[in-house]
């Protein structure tokens, strides 16, 4: 079965511009959950995606939105871009409705802002 | 304080040695742990999902989790060089709705 897939795998942007990203989950996952990673902070929670509804969300600003497709797929998008949204941002997908905690990750999208 | 903490190490041992890693928590909601591995430059790859309190184990993988105590540990056996990475706790309650709270992570470095 073919892993959790993130395009593009890396971008550079300028500040102020926006950006989405892509992510296709394992064949099957329903559940779609984005993570920001930074040395300074960790794994950090963005938003969560089940059936193209979003179900929970971080504590991140506005700035960063997503959205899920009738295939599962999702995207998100960060708007307004900051020297610090420099990260990797990951995508989990799981399996179940009900067992949304067992998370399979992609590679990861590494966005770089100058 | 963080709702989960994990020593960052770096924690070197020598090729064949056990590796010791834990995390505790704060908050009891936590009802499902996760240990996952990160190479550099690599997205997160679950080791060991287990579910409320007891030991699981997966070949040189051992998990235990301690609710009591909020504390978890993971023990790789027979360690190999291959086995220097990055190793993340995470954890979830039941109505999570699929967010994952991770520690700060541990580098292992494994010395041949």
């Amino acid at each position: 079965k073919a892993g959790v897939t993130q395009t593009p795998r890396y971008l550079i942007k300028t500040r102020g511009q926006q950006v989405t990203l892509s992510c296709s989950p394992i064949s099957g996952h329903r559940s779609v959950s984005w993570y920001q990673q930074t040395p300074g902070q960790g794994l950090q929670f963005l938003f969560e995606y089940f059936s193209e509804t979003q179900r929970n969300k971080g504590n991140f600003p506005g700035r960063f939105s997503g959205r899920q497709f009738s295939n599962s797929r999702s995207e998100m998008n960060v708007s307004t871009l900051e020297l610090g949204d420099s990260a990797l941002y990951l995508c989990a997908s799981s399996g179940s409705r009900d067992r949304t905690n067992e998370q399979y990750f992609g590679p990861g999208t590494r966005l770089t802002v100058t | 304080q963080k709702e989960v903490e994990q020593d960052p190490g770096p924690l070197s041992v020598p090729e064949g040695a056990i590796v010791s890693l834990n995390c505790t928590y704060s908050n009891s909601a936590f009802q499902y742990f996760m240990w996952y591995r990160q190479y550099s430059r690599k997205g997160p790859e679950l080791l060991m999902y287990t579910y409320s309190s007891g030991n699981k184990e997966d070949g040189r993988f051992t998990a235990q989790v301690d609710k009591s105590s909020k504390y978890i540990s993971l023990f790789i056996r027979d360690s190999q060089p291959s086995d220097s990475a990055t190793y993340l706790c995470a954890m979830g309650a039941t109505d999570s709705w699929g967010k994952l709270q991770f520690g700060a992570g541990t580098q292992v470095v494994v010395t041949p």
